[in-house]
């Protein structure tokens, strides 16, 4: 079965410092990938997401993601932290073959001026 | 244009009531779920249609729980009878078949439901 596994429930940052979110996938055929970013009261929104070709990938508001089968990670990283960027994240992965999104338990952005 | 659209956003309600949750996905988009979210359990998906009909339902906890979608512009997720640990945020997202190959969601703000 596939899924994903966030490393971290909190994380804590100064404003201009690394955002570094974790998470690893498992996943016997090549994966679907994504992240979404939920702020205080609101749905989900699509960060970013990969499904074939480049390994590194951009998304909105300066985030990336790199995709790295040998490590079966997909980590999320911005270089310097907004104090807009405090909210919560989850990554996810799209079940093989269907049209459902498994979500991992989400890493709440913490950032300190 | 608007994006999907949940009513209500707060509902607070006894034990033993009947809840509705209504939905109004994007307009095009032939694909619609509906997500739970609790701080116990994460963010579990309950059920989702495709043109209107219901494809996988595993996720629905018991026959307690019910979604219909009548139309493309209209889904609705009941609870009857309501239990205090129903109580979870509730959200309902659309997809396109255009961005099925990619899983992409469009979500709405949710639907904040409390049964006492």
């Amino acid at each position: 079965a596939q899924s994903v596994t966030q490393l971290g429930s909190h994380v804590s940052v100064s404003e201009g410092a690394l955002v570094l979110l974790r998470c690893n996938y498992s996943s016997s055929v090549p994966p679907y990938l994504f992240w979404y970013v939920q702020y205080p009261n609101q749905g989900l929104q699509l960060l970013l997401k990969y499904t074939t070709g480049a390994t590194l990938v951009k998304g909105i508001n300066g985030f990336e993601a790199e995709f790295k089968k040998s490590e079966t990670s997909f980590h999320l990283t911005k270089p310097s932290a907004h104090m807009s960027d405090a909210a919560e994240y989850f990554c996810a992965v799209r079940k093989y073959n269907t049209d459902k999104l498994i979500f991992g338990t989400g890493t709440r952005l913490q950032v300190f001026p | 244009d608007a994006g999907v659209i949940q009513s209500p956003r707060h509902e607070v309600t006894e034990m033993g009531q009947e809840v509705t949750l209504r939905c109004k996905p994007i307009s095009g988009h032939d694909y619609l779920f509906w997500y739970r979210q609790t701080m116990m359990r994460g963010l579990e998906l309950l059920i989702y249609f495709n043109n209107n009909v219901p494809i996988d339902d595993s996720g629905m906890p018991e026959d307690r729980f019910s979604a219909k979608m009548p139309n493309a512009s209209f889904s609705t997720l009941k609870i009857q009878p309501s239990e205090p640990r129903d109580s979870a945020v509730y959200f309902c997202a659309s997809s396109s078949s255009v961005q099925r190959g990619t899983g992409e969601l469009f979500f709405g703000e949710g639907s904040r439901l409390t049964v006492l």
